[in-house]
């Protein structure tokens, strides 16, 4: 059975220009989550989907972050503008009833 | 809202010696609480989770965690270090009232020297 998939799994990209970064469930996972780890710190949950509807996203950082997940399959993160302080790691991960299964993450890069 | 604190960025040990990767946490309710390993370039993994029942938990690669109620804790461990298990480590704690939200804690890097 295939894990969480994210790509890319690094991108390098400058101030102001635009990143989407995706992430495919495990099939049959309703739940899917983004999660980031920035500057070394702590990892934060962004959002939370079931199926395809937003079920929770009180840990978007802004506006600029746009997350969708179109017919609840594969989820996209968009972040438009980037700025330098977005550099970090990406988590994506789902879930059907039970534990959380984590993606390998996509690291940003934003000079 | 529940939390957990990792007070250690950075934890050394010898190959062979017990490690020990500190957790705390602070909720309301009954905890229910995760640790998972991130490796080089890889994702996060799961090790082990208490919900109930036994305070000592058995989780993947020989570690152990135990859950201590009087002093909010849940400290990872494993008896005899290995090179290989140098990582980042990750407590958690699930809030299952609110989709089955991580928080996590700040990491702790396990660096074991030969």
């Amino acid at each position: 059975e295939a894990g969480v998939t994210q790509f890319p799994s690094h991108s390098v990209i400058e101030k102001g220009q635009t990143v989407t970064l995706r992430c495919d469930p495990i099939s049959g996972h309703d739940n899917l989550y983004w999660y980031r780890r920035v500057m070394g710190k702590e990892i934060k949950f962004l959002l939370h989907f079931v199926k395809e509807s937003k079920q929770d996203e009180s840990g978007m950082p802004n506006n600029r972050f746009l997350a969708e997940r179109t017919g609840g399959t594969y989820s996209t993160l968009k972040v438009q503008p980037a700025e330098l302080e977005d550099s970090g790691v990406y988590f994506c991960a789902s879930s059907g009833l039970g534990e959380l299964f984590f993606g390998e993450g996509s690291r940003l890069t934003v000079l | 809202a529940q939390s957990v604190a990792q007070p250690e960025d950075q934890v050394n040990v010898a190959e062979g010696n017990p490690l020990t990767v500190k957790c705390t946490y602070s909720v309301s309710g009954n905890p229910y609480l995760l640790w998972y390993v991130q490796y080089p370039n890889r994702g996060l993994q799961f090790l082990l989770k208490y919900i109930t029942g036994d305070n000592l938990v058995k989780g993947s690669y020989g570690f152990e965690a135990e859950f201590n109620k009087s002093q909010t804790s849940f400290h990872l461990k494993k008896p005899s270090a290995l090179v290989s298990d140098s990582a980042l480590y990750f407590c958690a704690v699930r809030d299952l009232a609110a989709g089955n939200k991580l928080t996590f804690g700040g990491g702790t890097r396990v660096l074991v020297k030969p």
